[in-house]
């Protein structure tokens, strides 16, 4: 079952602008976790964020979580080229041995 | 190099035939887990496993089977119940529980002749 939904679907930048991404879920966590995805490629994990954290900072990745708003934003600052990928933000599933369920994702141009 | 290898990367199946997907991991993971990826969308949960000789169906498990024999090994069969199997097959691993971080595969794409 597909907690997380992305918004926006797509989205296209230029280099150097920041790229925001939100996700929105249903029911509690105890984690929320985003992951990247290069066309045809695995998925490789960005970041992981608690239900006790409201922010959290990877390099040029910035996750914000509001459990209240049950909703986590991802902040890419200065986007590069290379940035040009998928990005699925997942949750535990409670009913399936906490396997992660994954949102539809938003698809992220960044053009030179 | 440790991580998840997938084989293969792409592969054909014709009608009534059974199709077997390699995942292997050397990671020394727990549990392991099977996804399918269709066009634009999400990823959906088929099987997962936590341990070595049990595994569990997940959301789309129709059509598919596993085995666990080996802590390194999830092989997944796409079978001819499966209708519309032509997706990208995501194969993923964890310590323990997936509400940790995944490593993934590279992938398989699977395509009807």
């Amino acid at each position: 079952s597909q907690q997380g939904e992305e918004d926006p679907q797509a989205l296209s930048i230029q280099e150097g602008e920041n790229a925001t991404m939100n996700c929105s879920y249903k029911t509690s966590i105890n984690n929320l976790q985003w992951y990247r995805q290069n066309s045809g490629r695995g998925l490789v994990h960005l970041i992981l964020i608690r239900s006790n954290e409201r922010e959290k900072h990877s390099g040029r990745l910035r996750v914000t979580l509001d459990t209240s708003k049950k909703s986590s934003s991802l902040l890419i600052t200065a986007s590069r080229a290379a940035d040009t990928a998928s990005y699925f933000c997942a949750t535990e599933g409670w009913d399936s041995g906490y396997a992660l369920n994954f949102g539809k994702g938003t698809s992220l141009l960044v053009t030179p | 190099d440790g991580g998840i290898t997938q084989s293969p990367k792409y592969l054909f199946r014709k009608e009534g035939q059974n199709v077997t997907l390699s995942c292997e991991q050397n990671l020394n993971h727990d549990a392991m887990y099977w996804y399918r990826q269709d066009p634009g969308q999400g990823l959906r949960l088929i099987y997962y496993s936590q341990i070595v000789n049990d595994f569990q169906k997940g959301d789309i498990a129709e059509g598919y089977s596993v085995s666990r024999e080996k802590k390194e090994s999830f092989p997944l069969t796409v079978t001819s119940a499966q209708k519309n199997p032509t997706a990208f097959y995501l194969c993923a691993s964890s310590p323990v529980q997936a509400n940790e971080k995944l490593f993934f595969g590279s992938g398989t794409q699977l395509s009807v002749l």
